[in-house]
């Protein structure tokens, strides 16, 4: 059963256009995570919430906001989107004391 | 900060042969390491952990990797490779985030693994 999901798998938006991306969770984990992997690159983590604290990487670019309005759903808003915002983009939660994270199957973003 | 290098961009093995991916890492404490495996399209499956004790471990499908604290090495192994282990795998090192129980990763740049018939 698949314990991260993330809505769509595939997502296609115009150049500017504010997109947002899901994810939900069925493990009650405390902390989510939001990874932006660019082709044929690592993953980078963009920011994570432990509870309904927000936790920024210093590089995330002003463009990439988040939400979380409860425990078992995560949002990535990007308000305008750039060419160079294609990318997959992973969620992933944490449940504590350095548990593995788990990941949903990523969301695929094109800019057309 | 912490870094992690996997020096092998891309990996071609014949079905049935042994396999060792590479990875290193740069860590001031001791570190948590994790091998990811990620399929095309796919997120990332972990395929196994290190946080202490036996410096070799065991993970899923088969394959281990040993922590080797001199060479802050965490090298990913398979006896024998079968053709559905063809993926991207990743390293990872993770630490607390500011002191706290849970995690920030650290990914490789990954190593893509071709297995030949």
């Amino acid at each position: 059963d698949a314990m991260v999901i993330q809505n769509p798998r595939y997502q296609v938006t115009q150049f500017g256009k504010p997109v947002t991306l899901s994810c939900s969770q069925t493990l009650n984990h405390n902390v989510m995570y939001w990874y932006q992997q660019k082709s044929s690159q690592a993953p980078k983590l963009l920011f994570h919430y432990y509870d309904k604290d927000f936790n920024n990487e210093a590089d995330t670019p002003d463009n990439f906001q988040s939400r979380r309005p409860n425990t078992s759903f995560c949002f990535l808003d990007i308000r305008s989107p750039g060419l160079g915002d294609a990318a997959m983009y992973l969620c992933a939660t944490d449940g504590g004391r350095m548990l593995p994270q788990h990941f949903g199957d990523g969301t695929r973003l094109s800019i057309l | 900060a912490q870094s992690v290098t996997q020096p092998d961009i891309h990996i071609t093995v014949s079905e049935g042969a042994s396999l060792e991916l590479r990875c290193n890492y740069s860590y001031g404490a001791t570190p948590y390491l994790f091998w990811y495996v990620q399929s095309p399209g796919q997120g990332l499956q972990l395929l196994l952990k290190y946080f202490s004790g036996d410096t070799l471990v065991q993970g899923i499908k088969g394959f281990e990797a040993e922590f080797k604290r001199s060479q802050s090495s965490f090298n990913l192994r398979k006896p024998s490779v079968h053709w559905s282990d063809a993926a991207e795998y990743f390293c990872a090192v993770g630490s607390n985030a500011g002191g706290t129980s849970y995690g920030k990763l650290t990914f490789g740049q990954g190593t893509i693994l071709t297995v030949h018939p």
